[in-house]
């Protein structure tokens, strides 16, 4: 089993529509969990990050953390063409303060004018 | 606005060369890493740092060495270049527990 398991897709959506992108950890220790948005040939930007239970809005993207479940996602509202991408999920290893991230194999998400 | 910085962007270099990939950043970040990455593929640490005169491993065994002399640099160095070494190397930091942040990447290829 990885340490950190996305669905690699593609995950196709309509212009307008919710994205709904998940992602399970095997860690139980880790603390901190990011999305970040990768355009092809390009390096992963941070989209939003999230250390506790519940829910975390920024614009049209919303993350979710439910630590017991072990699982972590990501909605985008309203998708853009523009969000056309490869989201990856990152997880930090364990409770140590190291601040190594491990990285999911990342969904791709088409986005369809 | 990029605050950290790898050059070349793209290198095409043959067979047995020595090459070096540069990182810096101007954010101040104790934390350091280096991440490689293929096509397609998820990112794999190859090498970390806390601090100046410290380098750890990371989880993907790699051929390449780094230093960290300065705060601001963490250079990676290929004693000798392989096809096997082709590949993107992304370089980041980060303060405490707070995101990565990415660099522009270095996409190698050995021929």
């Amino acid at each position: 089993q990885k340490e950190v398991e996305q669905n690699s897709g593609p995950l196709s959506v309509p212009e307008g529509a919710i994205a709904s992108l998940n992602c399970t950890y095997s860690d139980r220790g880790s603390q901190s969990f990011f999305w970040y948005r990768q355009y092809s040939g390009k390096s992963p930007e941070l989209i939003m990050s999230i250390y506790s239970n519940g829910d975390k809005e920024d614009g049209r993207f919303t993350a979710q953390l439910n630590k017991a479940s072990q699982y972590v996602s990501l909605l985008i509202r309203d998708s853009q063409p523009s969000d056309s991408a490869t989201y990856l999920c990152a997880v930090n290893q364990g409770s140590s303060n190291t601040g190594k991230l491990i990285f999911g194999q990342g969904t791709t998400l088409q986005v369809k004018p | 606005e990029a605050d950290i910085y790898q050059t070349p962007r793209y290198l095409v270099i043959g067979t047995g060369k020595k090459i070096t990939l540069e990182c810096s950043q101007t954010m101040g970040h104790d934390k350091m890493y280096w991440y490689q990455q293929d096509p397609g593929m998820e990112l794999h640490l190859i090498h970390y740092s806390y601090g100046v005169n410290s380098t750890e491993k990371g989880d993907l065994s790699s051929e390449s060495t780094v230093s960290r002399i300065r705060t601001e640099h963490f250079p990676l160095t290929l004693e000798s270049a392989r096809p096997s070494h082709t590949s993107q190397y992304l370089c980041a930091s980060s303060r405490q527990q707070s995101p990565l942040h990415f660099g522009n990447g270095t996409r190698l290829t050995v021929t």
